[in-house]
């Protein structure tokens, strides 16, 4: 069954360093989305992604954070200057129609700001 | 705004158990429900669903019923096994105001003992 990747599994930085967190979608779904988990806490929405240009983000997705998609494979997240509290698991999910239809997740990537 | 509330856990039971995990919404409109679960070092990954009022998901034994009365879409399944151990999300996505974010609950840890 296809499945959606996320590398790296773990990615350790510094406060003020950019970093990339990497995912491939299903390869014939249309719509991206990134959540993230702070731990022992809820899974929170991020952005969604349709058509080369976001279509929701919420209030996390302050200016700090990018999404691109820059080629026909790959999803990525950017964070220009992590923060203590950017720790959190994150999660990349696509879904092949948007609206209703289910979202196929990740395993995430556990991203530890020092 | 659209919300998901689920029983706190962790919950322990013994394995052959009978298991019942609420959920209740919040939203507007006709959300679809869902049920997602993460096993141990794994991502999210679908378990049911329910898109109308009176649906009933079902898949591996589990299953739950859109209620729109009670605004609820309670998880069961009649006799777990040690394999179940995992973390039960409910989420809904919702037809507010055009946003179609996928807003997940709390979660429940489920731990089946032999």
């Amino acid at each position: 069954e296809p499945e959606v990747t996320q590398t790296p599994s773990h990615q350790v930085t510094q406060m003020g360093q950019e970093v990339i967190l990497r995912c491939v979608p299903i390869s014939n779904h249309l719509y991206f989305y990134w959540y993230r988990q702070i731990l022992g806490q809820k899974v929170e929405f991020l952005v969604s992604f349709y058509n080369n240009e976001i279509s929701e983000k919420s209030e996390i997705f302050d200016d700090q954070f990018s999404v691109e998609r820059p080629d026909g494979s790959n999803f990525t997240l950017k964070i220009r200057s992590t923060k203590l509290e950017d720790s959190a698991m994150y999660f990349c999910a696509s879904s092949e129609q948007g609206g209703h239809s289910p979202l196929h997740f990740g395993n995430g990537t556990r991203l530890t700001v020092t | 705004g659209n919300s998901v509330t689920q029983m706190e856990g962790p919950v322990t039971l013994s394995e052959e158990a009978f298991l019942t995990i609420n959920c209740t919404y919040t939203a507007t409109g006709y959300p679809s429900l869902f049920w997602y679960v993460q096993y141990p070092g794994e991502g999210l990954q679908l378990l049911l669903k329910a898109t109308k009022a009176d649906d009933k998901g079902s898949n591996k034994g589990f299953e739950a019923t859109y209620r729109k009365e009670t605004t609820s879409f309670h998880l069961e399944k009649g006799s777990v096994q040690v394999s179940d151990s995992a973390v039960y999300f409910c989420a809904l996505i919702g037809t507010q105001g055009g946003s179609e974010k996928l807003v997940f609950g709390k979660g429940t840890k489920l731990t089946v003992n032999p």
